[in-house]
């Protein structure tokens, strides 16, 4: 089955600066790739998505890389912010199949 | 004009009571799912339901049973609890499985005392 995992498991940044999480995945049959983000004590909610037919996908501050031949995936905040920390996780779906979670990173952005 | 609803929000219990957690959405969806996220916050699917149709993780203790009365709901019902179960519960739903969105519930926090 698929496998995640994710890196760092914990991240500290300071206020405006860029913040980077990686994940990697096993099963060269996943195809989609979201990241959701959830705050202290919240629900996970999805921030950016990419499939596999896409090699980069921009939203704003936040975007997501895909390499498909190394099977890994990224996730890039620009000029993060206070509100930005928070877990990240992202997740790996092989076609049609149920997400599997990455462990998480913590996100501590420094004002 | 919420999206994914659990009830409750909290639940406190002794070792080997039964206890169930309701979960309703109202978008539609036809697969939704259930997650156990511990302590140290690894999210671990569960179960996902779609048509009626049924995928268990393989992990899961049968003293676990998701209960779908129709297709807005999936409920979990959770016999002799044990310590280990404590938790925080997440349903989820999205329109079909694998590349959709999934929403998520506000989580149930679970406390086995």
């Amino acid at each position: 089955g698929e496998n995640v995992e994710q890196h760092p498991s914990t991240l500290s940044v300071q206020e405006g600066d860029s913040a980077v999480i990686k994940c990697t995945y096993s099963d060269s049959a996943s195809n989609y790739f979201p990241w959701y983000k959830q705050e202290l004590g919240k629900r996970p909610q999805l921030i950016i998505d990419i499939r596999s037919n896409v090699g980069e996908k921009k939203d704003q501050r936040i975007a997501v890389t895909l390499n498909k031949t190394a099977k890994h995936f990224s996730l890039h905040i620009t000029e993060t912010q206070p509100e930005d920390s928070a877990v990240y996780f992202c997740a790996a779906s092989p076609r049609g199949q149920n997400f599997v979670f990455g462990p998480g990173t913590r996100l501590s952005v420094l004002p | 004009d919420t999206a994914v609803s659990q009830t409750p929000k909290y639940l406190v219990t002794q070792m080997g009571n039964d206890k169930s957690i309701k979960c309703e959405q109202n978008l539609g969806h036809d697969t939704m799912y259930w997650y156990k996220q511990d302590s140290k916050k690894f999210l671990k699917i569960m179960f996902s339901y779609n048509n009626k149709e049924l995928i268990i993780n393989e992990t899961v203790p049968n003293r676990f049973s998701p209960k779908s009365p129709d297709k807005a709901h999936l409920n979990l019902h959770i016999n002799s609890l044990e310590l280990g179960d404590s938790a925080v519960y997440f349903c989820a739903s999205s329109q079909g499985a694998g590349r959709e969105t999934q929403y998520f519930g506000p989580g149930t926090r679970l406390l086995v005392l």
